[in-house]
Protein backbone atom coordinates (compact mmCIF):
# COMPACT_ATOMS: atom_id res chain seq x y z
CA UNK A 1 0.00 0.00 0.00
CA UNK A 2 0.98 3.74 -0.50
CA UNK A 3 2.64 5.57 2.28
CA UNK A 4 1.64 8.74 1.09
CA UNK A 5 -1.59 9.51 -1.58
CA UNK A 6 -1.55 12.85 -3.59
CA UNK A 7 -4.92 12.09 -5.57
CA UNK A 8 -4.83 15.69 -7.58
CA UNK A 9 -2.06 15.56 -9.84
CA UNK A 10 -2.81 18.95 -11.35
CA UNK A 11 -4.55 22.41 -9.36
CA UNK A 12 -5.47 25.28 -10.89
CA UNK A 13 -6.51 28.45 -7.84
CA UNK A 14 -7.17 32.12 -8.85
CA UNK A 15 -4.95 34.48 -7.51
CA UNK A 16 -5.99 35.64 -3.88
CA UNK A 17 -8.28 32.94 -3.51
CA UNK A 18 -7.37 29.69 -0.76
CA UNK A 19 -6.66 26.16 -1.91
CA UNK A 20 -6.88 23.21 -0.38
CA UNK A 21 -3.82 20.30 -1.70
CA UNK A 22 -5.31 16.54 -0.47
CA UNK A 23 -2.69 14.27 1.38
CA UNK A 24 -3.63 10.85 2.70
CA UNK A 25 -1.51 8.79 4.98
CA UNK A 26 -1.05 5.29 5.71
CA UNK A 27 1.08 3.93 8.83
CA UNK A 28 0.15 1.83 11.79
CA UNK A 29 2.68 3.80 14.19
CA UNK A 30 1.47 6.08 16.95
CA UNK A 31 4.62 8.67 16.54
CA UNK A 32 5.17 9.90 12.65
CA UNK A 33 5.60 13.47 11.78
CA UNK A 34 3.93 14.89 8.68
CA UNK A 35 5.39 17.24 5.93
CA UNK A 36 5.06 19.11 3.00
CA UNK A 37 7.50 20.48 0.77
CA UNK A 38 7.28 22.74 -2.18
CA UNK A 39 9.21 22.46 -5.34
CA UNK A 40 9.20 25.66 -8.21
CA UNK A 41 10.56 24.40 -11.50
CA UNK A 42 13.74 25.47 -10.16
CA UNK A 43 13.63 22.06 -8.79
CA UNK A 44 14.88 22.87 -5.10
CA UNK A 45 12.80 21.34 -2.51
CA UNK A 46 11.45 23.92 0.33
CA UNK A 47 10.30 22.49 3.42
CA UNK A 48 6.73 24.44 4.21
CA UNK A 49 5.34 22.85 7.20
CA UNK A 50 5.42 20.04 9.91
CA UNK A 51 3.15 18.44 12.06
CA UNK A 52 3.78 15.79 14.57
CA UNK A 53 1.10 13.17 15.12
CA UNK A 54 0.93 14.55 18.60
CA UNK A 55 0.34 17.30 18.08
CA UNK A 56 -3.39 18.40 19.07
CA UNK A 57 -3.37 22.42 17.04
CA UNK A 58 -2.95 22.31 13.69
CA UNK A 59 0.48 23.40 12.65
CA UNK A 60 0.28 27.11 10.82
CA UNK A 61 3.12 28.85 9.10
CA UNK A 62 2.55 31.97 7.31
CA UNK A 63 -0.08 31.51 4.65
CA UNK A 64 0.36 28.11 4.82
CA UNK A 65 -1.52 25.76 7.62
CA UNK A 66 -2.32 21.90 7.79
CA UNK A 67 -5.39 20.84 7.94
CA UNK A 68 -4.72 17.44 10.19
CA UNK A 69 -7.28 14.57 10.70
CA UNK A 70 -5.51 12.05 12.48
CA UNK A 71 -8.33 9.69 11.99
CA UNK A 72 -9.11 10.10 8.85
CA UNK A 73 -5.60 9.91 7.84
CA UNK A 74 -5.38 13.53 6.37
CA UNK A 75 -3.08 15.81 6.22
CA UNK A 76 -4.77 18.70 3.98
CA UNK A 77 -2.40 21.28 2.72
CA UNK A 78 -4.22 24.97 2.87
CA UNK A 79 -2.55 27.77 1.04
CA UNK A 80 -4.42 30.97 1.68
CA UNK A 81 -4.32 34.43 -0.41
CA UNK A 82 -2.67 32.63 -3.44
CA UNK A 83 0.12 34.51 -4.86
CA UNK A 84 1.82 33.53 -8.34
CA UNK A 85 4.70 32.28 -6.78
CA UNK A 86 3.06 29.79 -5.28
CA UNK A 87 2.81 27.88 -8.64
CA UNK A 88 5.02 24.83 -8.05
CA UNK A 89 4.91 21.13 -7.26
CA UNK A 90 3.68 20.34 -3.80
CA UNK A 91 4.63 17.18 -1.79
CA UNK A 92 3.42 15.41 0.83
CA UNK A 93 6.02 13.55 3.14
CA UNK A 94 5.63 11.20 5.95
CA UNK A 95 8.02 9.79 8.39
CA UNK A 96 7.53 7.27 10.98
CA UNK A 97 9.52 7.29 14.29
CA UNK A 98 10.22 3.28 13.30
CA UNK A 99 13.24 4.45 11.98
CA UNK A 100 12.29 4.39 8.12
CA UNK A 101 12.99 6.85 5.79
CA UNK A 102 11.10 10.13 4.17
CA UNK A 103 7.84 8.66 2.26
CA UNK A 104 6.65 11.21 -0.23
CA UNK A 105 3.39 11.18 -2.61
CA UNK A 106 3.30 11.93 -6.14
CA UNK A 107 2.80 15.60 -5.98
CA UNK A 108 0.14 17.92 -6.62
CA UNK A 109 0.82 20.58 -9.50
CA UNK A 110 -0.64 24.00 -8.61
CA UNK A 111 -1.03 26.52 -10.72
CA UNK A 112 -2.24 30.01 -9.62
CA UNK A 113 -4.23 32.23 -12.34
CA UNK A 114 -3.57 36.17 -12.57
CA UNK B 1 23.91 28.70 7.88
CA UNK B 2 24.57 28.05 4.47
CA UNK B 3 22.25 25.22 2.85
CA UNK B 4 22.87 22.16 1.63
CA UNK B 5 25.36 22.15 -1.43
CA UNK B 6 25.58 19.52 -4.36
CA UNK B 7 28.18 19.10 -6.92
CA UNK B 8 28.35 18.75 -10.02
CA UNK B 9 24.54 20.89 -10.38
CA UNK B 10 24.87 19.34 -14.03
CA UNK B 11 26.35 16.28 -15.53
CA UNK B 12 26.56 14.38 -19.13
CA UNK B 13 27.54 11.33 -19.59
CA UNK B 14 27.48 8.07 -21.46
CA UNK B 15 25.93 4.77 -20.86
CA UNK B 16 28.60 2.14 -19.26
CA UNK B 17 30.54 5.10 -17.16
CA UNK B 18 30.66 5.80 -13.81
CA UNK B 19 29.51 8.67 -11.81
CA UNK B 20 29.64 10.64 -8.37
CA UNK B 21 27.98 13.12 -6.72
CA UNK B 22 28.96 15.10 -3.92
CA UNK B 23 26.64 16.39 -1.12
CA UNK B 24 27.34 19.05 2.09
CA UNK B 25 24.78 19.16 4.34
CA UNK B 26 24.03 22.07 6.76
CA UNK B 27 26.28 22.49 9.71
CA UNK B 28 25.32 20.63 12.60
CA UNK B 29 23.32 18.42 10.82
CA UNK B 30 24.47 14.58 10.62
CA UNK B 31 22.01 13.19 8.64
CA UNK B 32 21.76 12.63 5.18
CA UNK B 33 19.67 10.87 2.14
CA UNK B 34 19.64 10.88 -1.30
CA UNK B 35 16.75 10.64 -3.90
CA UNK B 36 16.74 9.84 -7.29
CA UNK B 37 13.20 12.22 -8.94
CA UNK B 38 12.12 11.52 -12.52
CA UNK B 39 9.27 12.30 -14.49
CA UNK B 40 7.54 9.14 -14.49
CA UNK B 41 8.74 7.56 -10.93
CA UNK B 42 8.64 10.68 -9.17
CA UNK B 43 10.70 11.15 -5.68
CA UNK B 44 12.26 7.72 -5.21
CA UNK B 45 14.67 7.37 -1.51
CA UNK B 46 18.03 5.60 -2.41
CA UNK B 47 19.30 5.73 1.20
CA UNK B 48 20.18 7.73 3.91
CA UNK B 49 23.56 7.68 6.03
CA UNK B 50 23.85 9.13 9.74
CA UNK B 51 27.03 9.27 11.74
CA UNK B 52 28.94 7.39 8.57
CA UNK B 53 26.46 4.31 8.16
CA UNK B 54 23.83 3.28 6.31
CA UNK B 55 20.81 3.53 8.05
CA UNK B 56 18.45 2.75 5.46
CA UNK B 57 18.19 1.77 1.52
CA UNK B 58 15.64 2.23 -0.87
CA UNK B 59 14.91 -0.40 -3.50
CA UNK B 60 18.04 0.13 -5.85
CA UNK B 61 20.35 -2.07 -7.77
CA UNK B 62 23.75 -2.26 -6.57
CA UNK B 63 25.02 -0.10 -9.15
CA UNK B 64 23.79 2.69 -6.44
CA UNK B 65 26.26 2.77 -3.21
CA UNK B 66 27.15 5.99 -1.12
CA UNK B 67 29.15 6.62 1.52
CA UNK B 68 29.32 9.27 4.46
CA UNK B 69 32.49 11.15 5.75
CA UNK B 70 33.25 11.77 9.44
CA UNK B 71 32.34 15.54 8.28
CA UNK B 72 28.80 14.54 7.48
CA UNK B 73 29.84 15.33 3.75
CA UNK B 74 28.11 12.57 1.36
CA UNK B 75 28.99 10.87 -2.10
CA UNK B 76 26.67 8.79 -4.16
CA UNK B 77 28.47 6.56 -6.79
CA UNK B 78 26.71 5.13 -9.76
CA UNK B 79 28.59 2.56 -11.62
CA UNK B 80 27.98 1.00 -15.31
CA UNK B 81 25.49 3.80 -16.00
CA UNK B 82 22.59 3.45 -18.29
CA UNK B 83 19.73 5.55 -20.27
CA UNK B 84 17.33 5.10 -17.31
CA UNK B 85 19.47 6.71 -14.28
CA UNK B 86 19.43 9.77 -15.90
CA UNK B 87 17.49 11.83 -13.23
CA UNK B 88 17.44 14.75 -10.66
CA UNK B 89 19.70 13.30 -7.36
CA UNK B 90 18.70 15.41 -4.31
CA UNK B 91 20.48 15.47 -1.28
CA UNK B 92 18.66 15.93 1.64
CA UNK B 93 20.11 16.56 5.26
CA UNK B 94 18.45 16.84 8.36
CA UNK B 95 19.41 17.49 11.88
CA UNK B 96 18.01 14.67 13.67
CA UNK B 97 19.01 10.41 13.34
CA UNK B 98 16.52 7.81 11.86
CA UNK B 99 13.73 7.33 13.80
CA UNK B 100 13.38 10.88 15.13
CA UNK B 101 10.07 11.54 13.13
CA UNK B 102 9.77 14.91 13.56
CA UNK B 103 12.92 16.32 12.16
CA UNK B 104 12.34 18.31 8.51
CA UNK B 105 14.71 17.15 5.70
CA UNK B 106 16.35 20.35 4.12
CA UNK B 107 17.20 19.53 0.48
CA UNK B 108 20.21 20.68 -2.02
CA UNK B 109 19.51 22.47 -5.49
CA UNK B 110 20.25 18.74 -6.94
CA UNK B 111 22.36 17.03 -9.49
CA UNK B 112 21.08 16.95 -13.19
CA UNK B 113 22.48 13.65 -14.48
CA UNK B 114 21.89 13.00 -18.38
CA UNK B 115 23.00 9.47 -19.66
CA UNK B 116 23.38 9.37 -23.11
Amino acid sequence: AQKITQTQPGMFVQEKEAVTLDCTYDTSDQSYGLFWYKQPSSGEMIFLIYQGSYDEQNATEGRYSLNFQKARKSANLVISASQLGDSAMYFCAMREATGNQFYFGTGTSLTVIP
Amino acid sequence: KAGVTQTPRYLIKTRGQQVTLSCSPISGHRSVSWYQQTPGQGLQFLFEYFSETQRNKGNFPGRFSGRQFSNSRSEMNVSTLELGDSALYLCASSLGPPGASSYEQYFGPGTRLTVT
